[in-house]
């Protein structure tokens, strides 16, 4: 079956460094979306990928779609405190698109 | 537009009990989607409802069920209560099925312990 793969599981930085988070699929996708969940709250949509080698920006945070469309990135740059969250990425399986989530990273900034 | 909304928001049950929980979607939206999180497995996909009928389901016992109505409020009911189902389970909404490139809305969960 597909597989989905997230990482790194954590990642520490101090407050202005860059963070990227990366997501790998077993098999070409139709499209990618990303999520982030402060801690004690709900997974919120931040941008979905659909073509290959797209590039979106928002902010300090840039979004990659692989060229193959089997890889994904999520970069920050120069973190904030407020960008502490974990980040999932969420990707199509099957031929019903059930919406699966990978492991996520969780991001910690020191200030 | 009000948001997603999901009740109870705490429950507290014992091993063997069953529970319902109730999912409000935003307005227009026909799709509802469930999902059970904790600490060590992360968001694990429950089951997807989309115009009152299941399509897709996650791996999960029969013990967990749902269903959706003519409104598009669901509901998801699990039986049996084992320990292992203290959760937090978040209830999604969309437009069409999330992974048909629709983002999902999420509400606030209901933090289910079963002692």
């Amino acid at each position: 079956g597909q597989q989905v793969m997230q990482i790194p599981q954590y990642q520490h930085v101090q407050e202005g460094e860059d963070f990227t988070t990366y997501c790998n699929s077993s098999t070409t996708l139709s499209n990618i979306q990303w999520y982030k969940q402060r801690p004690g709250g709900h997974p919120v949509f931040l941008i979905q990928l659909v073509k290959s080698g797209e590039v979106k920006k928002q902010k300090r945070l840039t979004f990659q779609f692989g060229e193959a469309k089997k890889n994904s990135s999520l970069h920050i740059t120069a973190t904030q405190t407020t960008d502490v969250g974990t980040y999932f990425c969420a990707l199509p399986v099957g031929s019903n698109y059930k919406l699966t989530f990978g492991k996520g990273t969780l991001l910690t900034v020191n200030p | 537009k009000a948001g997603v909304t999901q009740t109870p928001r705490y429950l507290i049950k014992t091993r063997g009990q069953q529970v319902t929980l109730s999912c409000s979607p935003i307005s227009g939206h026909r799709s509802v989607s469930w999902y059970q999180q904790t600490p060590g497995q992360g968001l694990q996909f429950l089951f997807e409802y989309f115009s009152e009928t299941q399509r897709n389901k996650g791996n999960f016992p029969g013990r967990f069920s749902g269903r959706q109505f003519s409104n598009s409020r669901s509901e998801m009911n699990v039986s049996t209560l084992e320990l292992g189902d203290s959760a937090l389970y978040l209830c999604a909404s969309s437009l069409g099925l999330a992974g048909r490139s629709y983002e999902q809305y999420f509400g606030p969960g209901t933090r289910l312990t079963v002692t």
